[in-house]
Protein backbone atom coordinates (compact mmCIF):
# COMPACT_ATOMS: atom_id res chain seq x y z
CA UNK A 1 0.00 0.00 0.00
CA UNK A 2 1.30 3.44 -0.59
CA UNK A 3 1.94 5.50 1.96
CA UNK A 4 3.93 8.19 3.92
CA UNK A 5 4.60 6.98 7.45
CA UNK A 6 5.66 9.51 10.00
CA UNK A 7 6.42 9.06 14.17
CA UNK A 8 5.92 9.30 16.87
CA UNK A 9 2.39 10.30 16.22
CA UNK A 10 2.17 11.92 19.37
CA UNK A 11 4.94 13.57 21.52
CA UNK A 12 5.26 15.52 24.31
CA UNK A 13 8.20 17.49 25.52
CA UNK A 14 9.88 20.10 27.59
CA UNK A 15 11.92 23.22 26.60
CA UNK A 16 15.32 22.46 24.54
CA UNK A 17 15.53 18.48 24.19
CA UNK A 18 16.17 17.95 20.84
CA UNK A 19 13.68 15.67 18.64
CA UNK A 20 13.44 14.09 15.68
CA UNK A 21 10.60 13.25 13.83
CA UNK A 22 10.84 10.88 11.13
CA UNK A 23 9.28 10.43 7.71
CA UNK A 24 9.13 7.50 4.51
CA UNK A 25 7.39 7.17 1.98
CA UNK A 26 7.50 3.78 0.00
CA UNK A 27 6.41 5.23 -3.75
CA UNK A 28 9.62 6.39 -5.07
CA UNK A 29 8.98 9.98 -5.08
CA UNK A 30 11.51 12.48 -5.40
CA UNK A 31 9.84 15.49 -3.74
CA UNK A 32 9.52 15.53 0.23
CA UNK A 33 8.13 18.31 2.10
CA UNK A 34 6.91 18.83 6.22
CA UNK A 35 4.59 20.83 6.65
CA UNK A 36 3.10 22.49 10.19
CA UNK A 37 -0.40 23.18 10.95
CA UNK A 38 -1.79 25.52 12.94
CA UNK A 39 -5.48 26.78 14.12
CA UNK A 40 -6.50 29.55 11.66
CA UNK A 41 -3.10 29.52 10.03
CA UNK A 42 -3.50 26.63 7.67
CA UNK A 43 -0.28 24.56 6.60
CA UNK A 44 2.31 26.12 5.85
CA UNK A 45 5.70 24.26 4.71
CA UNK A 46 8.84 23.85 6.87
CA UNK A 47 11.28 22.48 4.61
CA UNK A 48 11.40 20.60 1.35
CA UNK A 49 13.81 18.32 -0.56
CA UNK A 50 13.52 18.25 -4.33
CA UNK A 51 15.58 15.18 -4.71
CA UNK A 52 18.43 13.12 -2.46
CA UNK A 53 20.57 15.62 -0.56
CA UNK A 54 18.62 18.55 -1.72
CA UNK A 55 16.95 20.33 1.03
CA UNK A 56 15.74 23.99 0.48
CA UNK A 57 13.52 26.28 3.47
CA UNK A 58 10.06 26.74 2.82
CA UNK A 59 7.62 29.50 4.29
CA UNK A 60 8.62 28.81 8.25
CA UNK A 61 12.16 27.00 8.47
CA UNK A 62 13.49 29.01 11.84
CA UNK A 63 14.25 26.11 14.87
CA UNK A 64 14.01 23.39 12.35
CA UNK A 65 16.39 21.10 10.64
CA UNK A 66 15.74 18.49 7.76
CA UNK A 67 18.18 16.30 5.93
CA UNK A 68 18.09 13.82 2.86
CA UNK A 69 20.35 10.81 3.01
CA UNK A 70 17.96 8.37 1.13
CA UNK A 71 15.25 8.94 -1.56
CA UNK A 72 12.61 7.39 0.99
CA UNK A 73 13.21 9.35 4.20
CA UNK A 74 13.18 12.89 5.43
CA UNK A 75 13.26 13.48 8.92
CA UNK A 76 12.85 16.65 10.68
CA UNK A 77 14.68 18.25 13.17
CA UNK A 78 14.68 19.78 16.51
CA UNK A 79 17.67 21.38 17.95
CA UNK A 80 16.18 22.74 21.11
CA UNK A 81 12.12 22.77 21.03
CA UNK A 82 10.84 25.98 22.15
CA UNK A 83 6.50 26.26 23.16
CA UNK A 84 5.90 28.04 19.57
CA UNK A 85 7.15 24.80 17.74
CA UNK A 86 3.59 23.19 19.56
CA UNK A 87 1.86 22.52 16.35
CA UNK A 88 0.71 19.26 14.65
CA UNK A 89 3.07 18.30 11.78
CA UNK A 90 2.55 16.61 8.23
CA UNK A 91 4.77 14.86 5.98
CA UNK A 92 3.94 14.80 2.47
CA UNK A 93 5.77 13.52 -0.73
CA UNK A 94 4.53 14.11 -4.30
CA UNK A 95 4.68 13.34 -8.08
CA UNK A 96 5.66 16.32 -10.86
CA UNK A 97 1.92 17.05 -11.33
CA UNK A 98 1.77 17.95 -8.01
CA UNK A 99 -0.42 16.44 -5.92
CA UNK A 100 0.87 15.69 -2.19
CA UNK A 101 0.28 12.54 -0.65
CA UNK A 102 0.15 13.70 3.07
CA UNK A 103 1.36 11.28 6.42
CA UNK A 104 -1.17 11.10 9.26
CA UNK A 105 0.37 13.41 11.07
CA UNK A 106 2.74 14.30 14.35
CA UNK A 107 1.27 16.37 17.18
CA UNK A 108 3.98 17.85 19.51
CA UNK A 109 3.82 20.03 22.38
CA UNK A 110 6.40 21.40 23.95
CA UNK A 111 6.39 22.58 27.64
CA UNK B 1 4.58 33.55 -5.63
CA UNK B 2 0.37 32.43 -5.90
CA UNK B 3 -1.75 32.78 -2.93
CA UNK B 4 -4.81 31.01 -1.79
CA UNK B 5 -8.02 32.71 -0.17
CA UNK B 6 -10.41 30.93 1.39
CA UNK B 7 -12.98 33.13 1.85
CA UNK B 8 -15.24 31.34 4.62
CA UNK B 9 -13.64 29.91 7.72
CA UNK B 10 -16.78 28.16 8.24
CA UNK B 11 -19.81 27.18 6.54
CA UNK B 12 -22.77 25.36 8.70
CA UNK B 13 -25.52 22.94 6.42
CA UNK B 14 -27.62 21.08 7.24
CA UNK B 15 -28.19 17.44 5.82
CA UNK B 16 -29.19 17.22 2.17
CA UNK B 17 -28.85 20.71 1.06
CA UNK B 18 -26.06 22.04 -1.18
CA UNK B 19 -23.13 23.79 -0.58
CA UNK B 20 -20.44 25.43 -2.14
CA UNK B 21 -16.68 26.13 -0.45
CA UNK B 22 -14.92 29.10 -2.09
CA UNK B 23 -11.66 29.60 -3.01
CA UNK B 24 -9.68 32.02 -5.04
CA UNK B 25 -6.40 32.45 -6.15
CA UNK B 26 -3.50 34.43 -7.35
CA UNK B 27 -0.67 33.68 -9.58
CA UNK B 28 1.47 35.49 -12.48
CA UNK B 29 1.65 31.87 -14.48
CA UNK B 30 -0.68 28.75 -15.30
CA UNK B 31 -1.08 26.65 -12.21
CA UNK B 32 -2.57 23.25 -10.92
CA UNK B 33 -5.24 23.45 -8.22
CA UNK B 34 -6.00 20.90 -5.86
CA UNK B 35 -8.65 20.29 -3.02
CA UNK B 36 -7.85 18.04 0.09
CA UNK B 37 -10.16 17.09 2.99
CA UNK B 38 -8.62 16.68 6.52
CA UNK B 39 -11.62 14.56 8.69
CA UNK B 40 -11.13 15.29 12.67
CA UNK B 41 -7.82 13.46 13.66
CA UNK B 42 -6.02 12.46 10.26
CA UNK B 43 -4.15 13.30 7.37
CA UNK B 44 -4.86 15.36 4.38
CA UNK B 45 -6.71 13.55 1.60
CA UNK B 46 -7.02 14.67 -2.16
CA UNK B 47 -10.74 15.51 -2.85
CA UNK B 48 -9.75 16.04 -6.78
CA UNK B 49 -7.39 17.95 -8.60
CA UNK B 50 -7.33 20.35 -12.25
CA UNK B 51 -4.04 20.22 -14.07
CA UNK B 52 -5.95 20.56 -17.66
CA UNK B 53 -8.47 19.94 -20.22
CA UNK B 54 -11.88 20.16 -18.95
CA UNK B 55 -12.63 23.09 -16.08
CA UNK B 56 -15.13 21.04 -14.29
CA UNK B 57 -13.46 18.46 -12.32
CA UNK B 58 -15.14 15.53 -10.59
CA UNK B 59 -13.73 14.37 -7.67
CA UNK B 60 -14.42 11.52 -4.42
CA UNK B 61 -17.37 11.28 -2.18
CA UNK B 62 -19.76 13.60 -4.96
CA UNK B 63 -17.21 16.93 -5.07
CA UNK B 64 -16.76 18.54 -8.00
CA UNK B 65 -14.92 22.02 -8.74
CA UNK B 66 -15.10 24.32 -11.47
CA UNK B 67 -11.86 26.20 -12.91
CA UNK B 68 -12.49 29.68 -13.98
CA UNK B 69 -9.36 31.50 -15.00
CA UNK B 70 -11.14 34.78 -15.49
CA UNK B 71 -12.01 34.77 -11.96
CA UNK B 72 -9.31 33.32 -10.84
CA UNK B 73 -11.48 30.69 -8.33
CA UNK B 74 -12.13 26.71 -8.04
CA UNK B 75 -15.15 26.75 -5.80
CA UNK B 76 -15.99 23.04 -4.72
CA UNK B 77 -18.99 22.02 -4.63
CA UNK B 78 -21.44 19.36 -3.34
CA UNK B 79 -25.07 19.00 -4.60
CA UNK B 80 -26.01 17.38 -0.99
CA UNK B 81 -24.06 16.84 1.67
CA UNK B 82 -24.60 14.16 4.54
CA UNK B 83 -23.41 14.51 8.19
CA UNK B 84 -19.79 12.27 6.91
CA UNK B 85 -18.78 15.07 4.84
CA UNK B 86 -18.13 17.48 8.16
CA UNK B 87 -14.34 18.13 7.91
CA UNK B 88 -12.08 20.82 6.74
CA UNK B 89 -11.51 21.37 3.46
CA UNK B 90 -8.50 22.91 1.87
CA UNK B 91 -7.76 24.62 -1.24
CA UNK B 92 -4.24 24.29 -2.81
CA UNK B 93 -2.10 26.03 -5.59
CA UNK B 94 1.02 25.21 -7.25
CA UNK B 95 2.45 26.49 -10.52
CA UNK B 96 3.91 24.75 -13.61
CA UNK B 97 7.34 24.62 -12.72
CA UNK B 98 7.74 20.86 -11.47
CA UNK B 99 7.91 21.21 -8.39
CA UNK B 100 7.12 24.52 -7.05
CA UNK B 101 5.75 25.06 -4.03
CA UNK B 102 1.77 23.70 -3.26
CA UNK B 103 0.19 26.47 -1.46
CA UNK B 104 -2.33 26.24 0.73
CA UNK B 105 -5.28 28.14 1.86
CA UNK B 106 -5.96 28.59 5.34
CA UNK B 107 -9.24 26.12 5.15
CA UNK B 108 -12.85 25.95 5.47
CA UNK B 109 -14.26 24.05 8.04
CA UNK B 110 -17.99 22.49 6.87
CA UNK B 111 -20.31 21.59 9.43
CA UNK B 112 -23.19 19.47 8.93
CA UNK B 113 -25.75 18.99 11.06
CA UNK B 114 -29.21 16.73 10.94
Amino acid sequence: EAQVTQNPRYLITVTGKKLTVTCSQNMNHEYMSWYRQDPGLGLRQIYYSMNVEVTDKGDVPEGYKVSRKEKRNFPLILESPSPNQTSLYFCASRVRTGELFFGEGSRLTVL
Amino acid sequence: AQSVTQLDSQVPVFEEAPVELRCNYSSSVSVYLFWYVQYPNQGLQLLLKYLSGSTLVKGINGFEAEFNKSQTSFHLRKPSVHISDTAEYFCAVSDYSGYSTLTFGKGTMLLVSP
